[in-house]
């Protein structure tokens, strides 16, 4: 079946950036994103991209799409203790992009 | 306006009982999905419903049974609670518009069983 990894933590200094990693296995992806989840709280969709894109940019957030070797990041630049939360990536593949593979989710910790 | 909504945001129940989550949208979207995050924050999709049409069930065990009573609710409804039932249920709503529609998701339901 469909699987998605991620590295389950990450730790950086306030001011450095960030890079999230994830793999997928399934090549007929469609669509992939990142959601951020705080502490107590849901999971917010931060950004997606589509399967025939390389890059997407959204103010601090880069995303990263390599289709070749099924690797997916994201980049946040300027990281503040804000961002310290667990972000997901996900995957779906399926005609209404309905049924979504989530990754384990990388807990971010950004150090003062 | 909160877009998705759960209620409660907290339920502490004793094994062996039935309780039930509600999970409301005000988004006016078409599908509304479970998921259950566990204690290792591990997502995993229990349920979806297409226009009162359960479209996935990702092999959750029978005591669970959605129940949607109009397209902007979708309750989840557990039978004979089991300790290992004890988690986190998001509620997510998305509209059906074809590839690439985003899942807004609920604050969350902490379950605990005793």
């Amino acid at each position: 079946g469909e699987d998605v990894e991620q590295s389950l933590f990450l730790s950086v200094r306030e001011g450095d950036s960030s890079v999230i990693n994830c793999t997928y296995t399934d090549s007929s992806s469609t669509y992939l994103y990142w959601y951020k989840q705080e502490p107590g709280a849901g999971l917010q969709l931060l950004t997606y991209i589509f399967s025939n894109m390389d890059m997407k940019q959204d103010q601090r957030l880069t995303v990263l799409l390599n289709k070749k070797d099924k690797h997916l990041s994201l980049r946040i630049a300027d990281t503040q203790t804000g961002d310290s939360a667990i972000y997901f990536c996900a995957e779906t593949a399926d005609n209404y992009g309905q049924n979504f593979v989530f990754g384990p989710g990388t807990r971010l910790s950004v150090l003062p | 306006d909160t877009a998705v909504s759960q209620t409660p945001k907290y339920l502490v129940t004793q094994m062996g009982n039935d309780k039930s989550i509600k999970c409301e949208q005000n988004l006016g979207h078409d599908t509304m999905y479970w998921y259950k995050q566990d204690s290792k924050k591990f997502l995993k999709i229990m349920f979806s419903y297409n226009n009162k049409e359960l479209i996935i069930n990702e092999t959750v065990p029978n005591r669970f049974s959605p129940k949607s009573p109009d397209k902007a609710h979708l309750n989840l409804h557990i039978n004979s609670l089991e300790l290992g039932d004890s988690a986190v249920y998001f509620c997510a709503s998305s509209q059906d518009s074809g590839q690439g529609n985003e899942q807004y998701f609920g604050p969350g339901t902490r379950l605990t069983v005793t």
